[in-house]
């Protein structure tokens, strides 16, 4: 299996465009989630879905992110409008069912000039 | 409320020395802990659960539920552990909280 796959791996927009963010997770599993990383607050948990189903969006920061699973192969995570605060690397991870180990994959770089 | 927590930030350390790097935890059911390794702008990697009790690299860590504790530890540290740790914890349901991570150089 080629892992969890992230697309695009660098993307450097201007303030106000929309950021569209793209996952493909291991395949049979069922579980995705979206983390941020940045220098000031580490890893945040953005969302997670089981299922194809969002559980958990609290951590998402507010109403200019949005997260969809249409089907178990694949989720975006979109921004509209962008901002500079948004520049971080965001990761998607999946997992099997509860409590097994979750996989990362390599990272969307974002920067919002 | 900080579920997870790395007091340091950076830990630096000559090769060949001891490596501990500290993690808290805060959970009122059966906790299940992990360490995961980020190199240098790579992906994250699962360095290791407590469940599994074993080596990964030289790593070890023992869950201590009476500390609350999850400590990392190396007796011998190499320049290519360099990288990123974090502690995490699986929550209810499946969701992985992180500390904020500890920074290990290996200096030569």
């Amino acid at each position: 299996d080629a892992g969890v796959i992230q697309s695009p791996r660098h993307e450097v927009t201007e303030m106000g465009q929309e950021v569209t963010l793209r996952c493909k997770p291991i395949s049979g599993h069922n579980s995705l989630f979206w983390y941020r990383q940045t220098m000031m607050r580490g890893l945040e948990l953005l969302i997670y879905f089981n299922n194809n189903v969002p559980i958990d969006d609290s951590g998402m920061p507010e109403d200019r992110f949005s997260a969809k699973m249409p089907n178990a192969s694949f989720s975006t995570l979109k921004i509209q409008p962008s901002e500079p605060r948004d520049s971080a690397v965001y990761f998607c991870a999946s997992s099997l069912a509860t409590r097994n180990t979750i996989y990362f994959g390599e990272g969307s770089w974002l920067t919002v000039v | 409320a900080q579920r997870v927590t790395q007091p340091e930030k950076l830990l630096s350390v000559f090769k060949g020395a001891p490596v501990e790097l500290k993690c808290n935890y805060s959970y009122s059911g059966s906790p299940e802990l992990f360490w995961y390794v980020q190199y240098s702008r790579q992906r994250l990697q699962l360095l290791l659960r407590h469940i599994s009790r074993e080596s990964i690299k030289g790593f070890t860590a023992d869950l201590n539920k009476g500390e609350t504790s999850f400590h990392l530890k190396k007796p011998f540290a190499q320049e290519e552990d360099s990288a990123m740790y974090y502690c995490a914890l699986i929550e209810a349901g499946n969701m992985l909280t992180f500390g904020g991570g500890t920074r290990l150089m290996v200096k030569p």
